[in-house]
Parts: C-alpha cells; sequence; structure tokens
C-alpha cells in the first residue's frame, strides 16, 4: 500500500545537525513532488519545504532557507532533510508527505519522526 | 500571507459543523483541509476547495466564497472529534505553502 516512513528523529543539542529520511513506497515516487512539514509541541502545522518530482524545483519557508536543505534520491524512493544549526524552537514531529497530483495539497503523510534540541 | 481560523468549534453528536478559513489569497488560490487526530499522521479531507479524496466520508464537503473557504461536517460523530487546519498555497513571488492555526473540534 501508499506509504511514507521516516526516520532519523531524535534528541540533539543547540547548534548541531541532524539529517532526516522518508522512505517511499507503494506508488511511482519519481512522479510525485515531496513536503516535508512540522508541528512543534503545542503549536500548529508548518510547512517547511518541497521538492519536485525530478528534484530540479525546490522551495524553502523562508525563515528556513539558511538552515534546512531537501533532497531526494529517486533510485532509492527517498527523500531528505538536512537540518543544520539546530535551536531549541526546532523542536517538533516532523512530517514527509507526498504532494497531490492535481493540486497543491498533500494527499499521503508519514506517521512523523521527534526532533528534540535541547542541551 | 495569512490563513485565520477559529480556535475552536463544540457541537452535539448528529449536528453540523461548520469551520471556516479567511485569508486574502484564498480569493485567487485553492483551499484545502486536513484533520489531526494526536498521535496520527493527518489526512486529506478536502481539497481545490470543493474535492474530497475517495475514502473520505460525504459528511465531510467544502465550500468557497471570496476569501473563506469552509470545511463543513454533517451529522458529526464522536470520532470526528480532532484538530483541523486550512491550507493554501501562493506562487505570486516564491512558493509559499501556508497553513491556518488550526481549530479543535469538541463533541460534547
Amino acid at each position: 500500500q501508499v506509504q511514507l516512513v521516516e526516520s532519523g528523529g531524535g534528541v540533539v543539542q543547540p547548534g548541531r545537525s541532524l539529517r532526516l529520511s522518508c522512505a517511499a513506497s507503494g506508488f511511482i515516487f519519481s512522479d510525485c513532488a515531496m513536503s516535508w512539514v512540522r508541528r512543534a509541541p503545542g503549536k500548529g502545522l508548518e510547512w517547511v519545504a518541497l521538492i519536485s518530482s525530478d528534484g530540479t524545483k525546490i522551495h524553502y519557508e523562508d525563515s528556513l532557507r539558511a538552515r534546512f536543505t531537501i533532497s531526494r534520491d529517486n533510485s532509492k524512493n527517498t527523500v531528505y532533510l538536512q537540518m543544520d544549526s539546530l535551536r531549541v524552537e526546532d523542536t517538533a514531529v516532523y512530517y514527509c508527505a507526498r504532494d497531490h497530483l492535481d493540486s497543491n495539497a498533500m494527499d499521503v503523510w508519514g506517521q512523523g519522526t521527534t526532533v528534540t534540541v535541547s542541551s | 500571507f495569512e490563513l485565520t481560523q477559529p480556535p475552536s468549534v463544540s457541537v452535539s453528536p448528529g449536528q453540523t459543523a461548520r469551520i471556516p478559513c479567511s485569508g486574502d489569497v484564498l480569493a485567487k488560490q485553492f483551499g484545502y483541509f486536513y484533520q489531526k487526530k494526536p498521535g496520527q499522521a493527518p489526512v486529506l479531507l478536502i481539497f481545490k476547495d470543493t474535492e474530497r479524496p475517495s475514502g473520505i466520508p460525504e459528511r465531510f464537503s467544502g465550500s468557497s466564497s471570496g476569501t473563506t473557504v469552509s470545511l463543513t461536517i454533517t451529522g458529526v460523530q464522536a470520532e470526528d472529534e480532532a484538530d483541523y487546519y486550512c491550507q493554501s498555497a501562493d506562487d505570486s513571488a516564491t512558493y509559499r505553502v501556508i497553513f491556518g492555526g488550526g481549530t479543535r473540534l469538541t463533541v460534547l
């Protein structure tokens, strides 16, 4: 079945880096744009970044552009989120999501991976 | 570029719940709605203002008027208690996706 499985979360100190992965299955990954979305404790959903199906077009939430990098490997059906210079306020559950082919919605979501930034 | 939702809506089982989402961008871009339950992944309920993905119950519907899109849940059930988020996207400058602040639906 269609599935997204995130990994790579954990506890990290401020200023350190972390790379999240999202493994896709059950659909033609190389046909689909992918996004990362996060939810901080007690807060709402926040879009992080999007990468086009072939990886040539990338967009970021402006406030995260300098520290986060989205990438993908279509041979491995995986999308990544490299997070550098992490801050306490980056603490959140990070979800990867498939972009709907016919709109700007996100129609398949993973269960999320938790990132905690703490000293 | 902001989307505004009421923080909370309360209804009794069997009643109709309406969750509005307002923002200037909605006059030119589509709105989308998601359901988020604790410990679960978000679920897409409505796309392109009014369309429902396969597998979403018919009691969930969307509408649009001017700068407001709305999610309506007809015949609310206890299992519908959740947070609901609207979303839109804008590519007038750089591409950007934004979510509303979320609405907590309480089934009394």
